[in-house]
C-alpha cells in the first residue's frame, strides 16, 4: 500500500530513557515533517526534512534529535524523556517543500512516559 | 502572529442533521486552506483545499466556503453519518515569498460527535 507508516503505534516508557520512531513513506515525496500532538489535539510542527536536508526546526529541546537516511525516512530520536514528551507523535510528507499540496500523514505514535 | 482559530470547540448532533463549523484565520500572505478530517486514533486526512479565488467547494456532503476578505472558512455538514464523526482541524498556509518553504499553522480542530 502507498502510504505514510511509522512505528511503533503504541510506546510506554519510563523517564529518562531514550526511544526512537521510524517512518517511512513510499509515496515519492520530498518534503517529511514530524508533527506533536498534545492532549487538547493542536497539531505543532517539529521538524522539516526536504531531500534529506533539514529546513525546519521549531523550538524543540536539544533532547529530540531527527534523522533522515534519504528522502523516503525520516526517523526521530528523543534522549532523556520527560513526562511533557507524552503525546501523540505524526509523520508526514508533501511532494516539495514550496508546493500547497496536501500533508499525508501517519497513523501516529503515541508516547506515554512513566 | 498568525493564528488559526476554530469554532465551536465540540460539537454534537443527531445522525441526518446538517452542521457547520468555523475557522477564522489571520495568516499573511495568504496561500490556501485546507480542511483535514481526523477519526480517532488516526491521522488527518484532507478533505479539500480552497484557494484565493474560490468561494465554495465540494466534496460528496461536505462544503467548505471561503472569505478571504474577512479571513474566515466554514465546512458544511449535509446528512450527517455517523462515521462523520472525528475531529475537523482547519490549516491554513502562508504564501512564500521566495518560492520556498510555506508556513502552516493548524487550528485547534473541531470535535464533532454524531449520534444516532
Amino acid at each position: 500500500d502507498t502510504a505514510v507508516s511509522q512505528t511503533p503505534k503504541y510506546l510506554v516508557t519510563q523517564m529518562g530513557n531514550d526511544k526512537s520512531i521510524k517512518c517511512e513513506q513510499n509515496l515519492g515525496h520530498d518534503t517529511m515533517y514530524w508533527y506533536k500532538q498534545d492532549s487538547k489535539k493542536f497539531l505543532k510542527i517539529m521538524f522539516s526534512y526536504n531531500n534529506k536536508e533539514l529546513i525546519i526546526n521549531e523550538t524543540v529541546p536539544n533532547r529530540f534529535s531527527p534523522k533522515s537516511p534519504d528522502k523516503a525516512h525520516l526517523n526521530l530520536h528523543i534522549n532523556s524523556l520527560e513526562l511533557g514528551d507524552s503525546a501523540v507523535y505524526f509523520c508526514a510528507s508533501s511532494p516539495r517543500v514550496s508546493n500547497t499540496g496536501e500533508l499525508f500523514f501517519g497513523e501516529g505514535s503515541r508516547l506515554t512516559v512513566l | 502572529k498568525n493564528q488559526v482559530e476554530q469554532s465551536p470547540q465540540s460539537l454534537i448532533i443527531l445522525e441526518g442533521k446538517n452542521c457547520t463549523l468555523q475557522c477564522n484565520y489571520t495568516v499573511s500572505p495568504f496561500s490556501n486552506l485546507r480542511w483535514y478530517k481526523q477519526d480517532t486514533g488516526r491521522g488527518p486526512v484532507s478533505l479539500t483545499i480552497m484557494t484565493f479565488s474560490e468561494n465554495t467547494k465540494s466534496n460528496g456532503r461536505y462544503t467548505a466556503t471561503l472569505d478571504a476578505d474577512t479571513k474566515q472558512s466554514s465546512l458544511h455538514i449535509t446528512a450527517s453519518q455517523l462515521s462523520d464523526s472525528a475531529s475537523y482541524i482547519c490549516v491554513v498556509r502562508a504564501r512564500s515569498a521566495s518560492g520556498g518553504y510555506q508556513k502552516v499553522t493548524f487550528g485547534t480542530g473541531t470535535k464533532l460527535q454524531v449520534i444516532p
